[in-house]
């Protein structure tokens, strides 16, 4: 148990809708970022928040958005969802910004694209 | 940060150590690595990080050359419980916190 928790476990959506997804980061953490795990690859990084503020991105377009809360708890947003988009997405929190601190990861949110 | 180089799989007998190397070859002095596991179906779970010293802690050990190009993650006796996807990251210093660089992992199966 990491204390992350992740909703929904499993979703499906349609070409074209929007999704929310939600994290509960680990008391005390004030850093969360957001993974896209596809089949049999391992999570690529989407992005980070720091105190509600997005703090570095990967290669994902803008349709891919995200919030912090003032309790450091996070939602993932995908608008105009694509087949490619069929996932397992993962939060992690971690202590502060920089390096040296593990991150504690959720066990995830699988998103189903049809 | 620097890229890693795995083997794709591993077989392990349970109750034997289990070492699973990791090149790194054009890591820099400011460069962390990092392992994480992935049992199926669960979020990565951290296990040790080291800068230029082996490190020990609860769950495994770490071992870097002295010219820190490649590591090995040594678990001393595996369980069929360590059976899942191990990924050698290297962080580096500056990495603004929860950034991590995953390649394709190594997929250790420990078989009875």
């Amino acid at each position: 148990e990491t204390g992350v928790t992740q909703s929904p476990t499993h979703l499906i959506k349609t070409r074209g809708q929007q999704v929310t997804l939600r994290c509960s980061s680990q008391s005390g953490h004030n850093t969360v970022s957001w993974y896209q795990q596809a089949l049999g690859q391992g999570p690529q990084f989407i992005f980070q928040y720091y105190r509600e503020e997005e703090n570095g991105r990967g290669n994902f377009p803008p349709r891919f958005s995200g919030l912090q809360f003032p309790n450091y708890s996070s939602e993932l947003n995908v608008n105009a969802l694509e087949l490619d988009d069929s996932a397992l997405y993962l939060c992690a929190s971690s202590l502060e910004r920089g390096a040296g601190g593990e991150l504690f990861f959720g066990e995830g949110s699988r998103l189903t694209v049809l | 940060d620097a890229k890693t180089t795995q083997p794709p799989s591993m077989d392990c007998a349970e109750g034997r150590a289990a070492n699973l190397p990791c090149n790194h070859s054009t890591i820099s002095g400011n460069e962390y690595v990092y392992w994480y596991r992935q049992i199926h179906s669960q979020g990565p779970q951290y296990i040790i990080h080291g800068l230029k010293n082996n490190e020990t802690n609860e769950m495994a050990s770490l071992i870097i050359t002295e010219d820190r190009k490649s590591s090995t993650l040594i678990l001393p006796h595996a369980t069929l419980r360590d059976t899942a996807v191990y990924y050698c990251i290297v962080r580096s210093l500056y990495n603004q916190g929860g950034k991590l660089i995953f390649g394709q992992g190594t997929e250790l199966s420990v078989k009875p």
